[in-house]
């Protein structure tokens, strides 16, 4: 079967750093994805892993470990804009472009 | 242009309507793909296209047809839904289908049925 794990909500405070983390487990792997959706909006990517270690974008680094079937997302120096569901995503099938979401994590910032 | 679009943004319909939900993308994109999305719940998988043709379909009710009439636009055609189907449809298109490729979404329809 396939099954993505991720915290419900999570809040932290302006300027701070957080990490979401991410386990999964599925038949096959592809890649990771991370995505940010605010309410009400379409989800946007963040960032691709398939390969384990650490990409770093910006403010934005998601790390993967394909042998624990972990990654996380870790946010720096956070803003208000950052209030946001993100998720986990796999294309863990051998079906192209087949990706699956987690419940996503709702991030709540306080200032 | 990244840009993929979706129309209508929202739509009202009942039980025994017939309507349509279109989305373009113009980044040369050759797979399309179908989510429905309940609140607070992860995107669902519907229908996958690629290279205009259905490669995937998540065993969705043929309430929901879709239509991809050349490699930039996608139609989700719909007839006789329930109430229960009333959500977020969002589509999505990534380069070329293959495995691994990042999906970029547009702003979505919100859909409800009465």
């Amino acid at each position: 079967g396939q099954n993505i794990d991720q915290p419900t909500e999570m809040t932290a405070t302006e300027g701070a750093i957080v990490q979401i983390n991410c386990t999964y487990q599925t038949s096959g792997f592809n890649g990771l994805f991370w995505y940010q959706q605010h309410a009400g909006e379409a989800p946007t990517f963040l960032s691709y892993n398939v390969l384990d270690g650490l990409e770093e974008k910006g403010r934005f680094s998601s790390f993967l470990s394909r042998s624990k079937g972990y990654s996380y997302l870790l946010l720096k120096e956070l803003q208000m804009k950052d209030s946001a569901s993100y998720l986990c995503a796999v294309n863990g099938d051998s079906s192209a472009s087949k990706i699956i979401f987690g419940s996503g994590t709702r991030l709540s910032i306080r200032p | 242009d990244t840009e993929v679009t979706q129309t209508p943004k929202h739509l009202v319909m009942g039980m025994t309507n017939k309507k349509s939900l279109k989305c373009e993308q113009h980044m040369g994109h050759r797979a399309m793909y179908w989510y429905k999305q309940k609140a607070k719940k992860p995107p669902e998988l519907m229908f996958v296209y690629s290279y205009e043709k259905l490669s995937i379909n998540e065993s969705v009710p043929s309430r929901f047809s879709p239509e991809c009439p050349n490699s930039s636009l996608l139609n989700l055609h719909l007839h006789a839904l329930q109430p229960e189907d009333s959500a977020l449809y969002l589509c999505a298109s990534s380069q070329g289908g293959d495995d691994g490729e990042t999906q970029y979404f547009g702003p979505g329809t919100r859909l409800l049925v009465l």
